[in-house]
C-alpha cells in the first residue's frame, strides 16, 4: 500500500539556524505535498504544499523542495525562531481516493 | 474560507458510554470527510472515509460497528464511539476536502480529545 517516511523524528537547532527534514513517498501517481505544523494539543495545520508541476515553492522562511524521480520532498526553514518549535508532517494523497497518508512526524526545537 | 467546526472539543466519560463527534464544514461542500486518530506523540492515523450519502470506508483494523459513522448531507460528518473504553481515549481528528481529487489540502477541525475513565 501507500506509504510516507519521514526523517529525523526530532531535530534540535539554534535559533537562527536552518531546519530540514525529509520525506520519501511510495504512490508515484501523488501529484500533491502537503506540510502541516502541529502545536501541542491543537489541529494540524497547512503550513506550504507545493504540487507535482514544480520542483520548488518558497513562502518567506519556508520552503518545499520535490524530485519526483526519487520520490522525496522536503521542507526547509530557515532563521528558525522558538515559535517554529513544533511537531511536523508530511503527507502524500492516495491518487485514487485523495485520503492523505502521513508521515511519522518531526519534533523541532529551536532553542532560542 | 475552508473552516471545519468539530464539536466538542474535549469529552471526558465513564466507560460504556457512547459519545458521539460532529464535523461541520462552514463555508464549503464536503463530499468527502476524514476521521483520523491521534495517540500521544505519534502521527494521525486514518480511521476511515466518509463519503455523503453512502458507506463509509475503513481502514484496516478500525472496527466499523464501534465507530459509526455517519455523513447525511454535505457539510455534516458525526463519528460515533460506542462503548467507549480506557484504550479508546485519543485525540480524534476530522478533515474536509471539496472533492475527491488527489491534489486538494485538507482542511483540519480543531480535534476532539476524549478521555474514558
Amino acid at each position: 500500500g501507500e506509504n510516507v517516511e519521514q526523517h529525523p523524528s526530532t531535530l534540535s537547532v539554534q535559533e537562527g539556524d536552518s531546519a530540514v527534514i525529509k520525506c520519501t513517498y511510495s504512490d508515484s501517481a501523488s501529484n500533491y505535498f502537503p506540510w502541516y505544523k502541529q502545536e501541542l494539543g491543537k489541529r494540524p495545520q497547512l503550513i506550504i504544499d507545493i504540487r507535482s508541476n514544480v520542483g520548488e515553492k518558497k513562502d518567506q522562511r519556508i520552503a518545499v523542495t520535490l524530485n519526483k524521480t526519487a520520490k522525496h520532498f522536503s521542507l526547509h526553514i530557515t532563521e528558525t525562531q522558538p515559535e517554529d518549535s513544533a511537531v511536523y508532517f508530511c503527507a502524500a494523497p492516495s491518487s485514487n481516493t485523495g485520503k492523505l497518508i502521513f508521515g511519522q512526524g518531526t519534533t523541532l526545537q529551536v532553542k532560542p | 474560507g475552508a473552516v471545519v467546526s468539530q464539536h466538542p472539543s474535549r469529552v471526558i466519560c465513564k466507560s460504556g458510554t457512547s459519545v458521539k463527534i460532529e464535523c461541520r464544514s462552514l463555508d464549503f461542500q464536503a463530499t468527502t470527510m476524514f476521521w483520523y486518530r491521534q495517540f500521544p506523540k505519534q502521527s494521525l492515523m486514518l480511521m476511515a472515509t466518509s463519503n455523503e450519502g453512502s458507506k463509509a470506508t475503513y481502514e484496516q483494523g478500525v472496527e466499523k460497528d464501534k465507530f459509526l459513522i455517519n455523513h447525511a448531507s454535505l457539510t455534516l460528518s458525526t463519528l460515533t464511539v460506542t462503548s467507549a473504553h480506557p484504550e479508546d481515549s485519543s485525540f480524534y481528528i476530522c478533515s474536509a476536502i471539496r472533492e475527491v481529487r488527489g491534489n486538494q489540502p485538507q482542511h483540519f477541525g480543531d480535534g476532539t480529545r476524549l478521555s474514558i475513565l
